[in-house]
């Protein structure tokens, strides 16, 4: 199965900053995904990442919030933006590998004071 | 829409007896299943998945689970638990393969008691 490099593993951010977390991945793959896990609970999908196409994002995350870039088929990142302490998550990324399921990336552990 | 359910928030089990982890899901058509663990601190690892086929999965570490149709559910099975299992665990269930996203159940947290 793929292979994904998520970096950074975890940061303590201030409130009104922004952080870029990377999703790096050792084949190509058509579509990317990016997971929220708030503390305690499970995984909610923030949006899918086509390779040059816009993101789509699902009910209740904007692209204002999480803006994604998907430059090629091996690499994303997503912004969290403008972060308030309801931010801190842990963020995952995920790659379809059809019949193989699905890869997720190690996390990143986000917490936001 | 599809949705899972996982009853049981936390399971306590003794090192060497067996597990049953329980998963219903809702969906309309064929679902794709999946499990996977995540031990503290660590992103998610896949124990099994069902597609189509036998519905007895094996998956890595002596996990397996059972898909029933007639009871919409996907149940994780270990004869004898290690201490090393104690860990969340996650079902998911998705449209197919190719594209489609991964709902998620609350998770389940197994505790092993020695």
């Amino acid at each position: 199965s793929a292979v994904i490099s998520q970096k950074p593993s975890r940061d303590i951010c201030q409130r009104g900053t922004s952080l870029t977390i990377q999703c790096q991945v050792d084949s190509q793959v058509t579509m990317m995904f990016w997971y929220r896990q708030q503390p305690g609970q499970s995984l909610t999908l923030i949006a899918t990442a086509n390779q040059g196409s816009e993101a789509t994002y699902e009910s209740g995350f904007v692209i204002d919030k999480f803006p994604i870039s998907r430059p090629n088929l091996t690499f994303s990142t997503l912004t969290v933006s403008n972060m308030s302490p309801e931010d801190s998550s842990i963020y995952l990324c995920s790659v379809d590998q059809g019949e193989y399921g699905y890869t997720f990336g190690s996390g990143t552990r986000l917490t936001v004071v | 829409a599809q949705s899972v359910t996982q009853p049981d928030i936390h399971i306590t089990v003794s090192e060497g007896a067996s597990l049953e982890l329980r998963c219903n899901y809702s969906y309309g058509a064929t679902p794709y299943l999946f499990w996977y663990v995540q031990s503290p601190g660590q992103g998610l690892q896949l124990l099994l998945k069902y597609f189509s086929g036998d519905t007895l999965v094996q998956g890595i570490k002596g996990f397996e689970a059972e898909f029933k149709r007639s009871q919409s559910s996907f149940n994780l099975r270990k004869p004898s638990v290690h201490w090393s299992d104690a860990a969340e665990y996650f079902c998911a269930v998705g449209a197919g393969p190719f594209g489609n996203k991964l709902v998620f159940g609350a998770g389940t947290i197994l505790r092993v008691k020695s």
